[in-house]
């Protein structure tokens, strides 16, 4: 069964850094996103992803945040300049559709 | 704004007894609602999802959850939890045509053999 892939599965950076997180959807997939989970608090959505554009984004993404599908298979979250308080859990997700996202495992990013 | 809230935390049951966990949302307009399962160690995994028709959902692994429009509610239940339940719970509802995901804050259910 295919599954939505997200390299690297632990970065650690100093703040400041600009960091890269990869994603693979599904192939036949049209849809995707990214979220983020803080420790101990909720999923939260980051921004969504369609016809190579951004569909919609949160107040978390700000200027620092961007997306981008550089070659029609990855799609990769980049924080410019990172801060202690992007350390979290970052999610991919996509779909065929909007109802039906699949996850994957996870990034967990520390920012020293 | 649209929430989503899970009432229960943490969970702990022996195995054999049955579950409920509690989700209740808030969103005026259509609703699509989701149930995921994350296992320790594991990505989010689909439990379930109700978007229209019968609001009592059947999903994988013995889950089922029900939709009560009136009480804005969409729990969650298994009449008979296994060690391998042991995951956390998440509610979940979608909040605009994009696909947004609105999440619960997560219920961990601990099953003892």
């Amino acid at each position: 069964e295919p599954e939505v892939t997200q390299t690297p599965s632990h970065q650690v950076t100093q703040m400041g850094q600009e960091v890269i997180l990869r994603c693979v959807p599904i192939s036949n997939h049209l849809y995707f996103y990214w979220y983020r989970q803080i420790l101990g608090q909720k999923v939260e959505f980051l921004v969504s992803f369609y016809n190579n554009e951004i569909s919609e984004k949160s107040e978390i993404f700000d200027d620092q945040f961007s997306v981008e599908r550089p070659d029609g298979s990855n799609f990769t979250l980049k924080i410019r300049s990172t801060k202690l308080e992007d350390s979290a859990m970052y999610f991919c997700a996509s779909g065929q559709a909007v109802e039906t996202q699949y996850f994957g495992p996870g990034t967990r990013l520390l920012v020293l | 704004a649209q929430s989503v809230s899970q009432h229960n935390h943490h969970v702990i049951l022996s195995e054999a007894a049955s579950l409920e966990l509690g989700c209740n949302y808030s969103y005026g307009g259509t609703v699509n609602l989701f149930w995921y399962v994350q296992y320790p160690g594991q990505h989010l995994q689909l439990l379930l999802k109700y978007f229209s028709g019968d609001p009592l959902v059947k999903g994988i692994k013995g889950f089922e959850a029900e939709f009560i429009k009136s009480k804005f509610s969409f729990n969650l239940r298994k009449p008979s939890v296994q060690w391998s339940d042991t995951a956390e719970y998440f509610c979940a509802v979608i909040s605009s045509n994009t696909g947004k995901l609105i999440f619960g804050q997560g219920t961990t259910l601990q099953v003892k053999p």
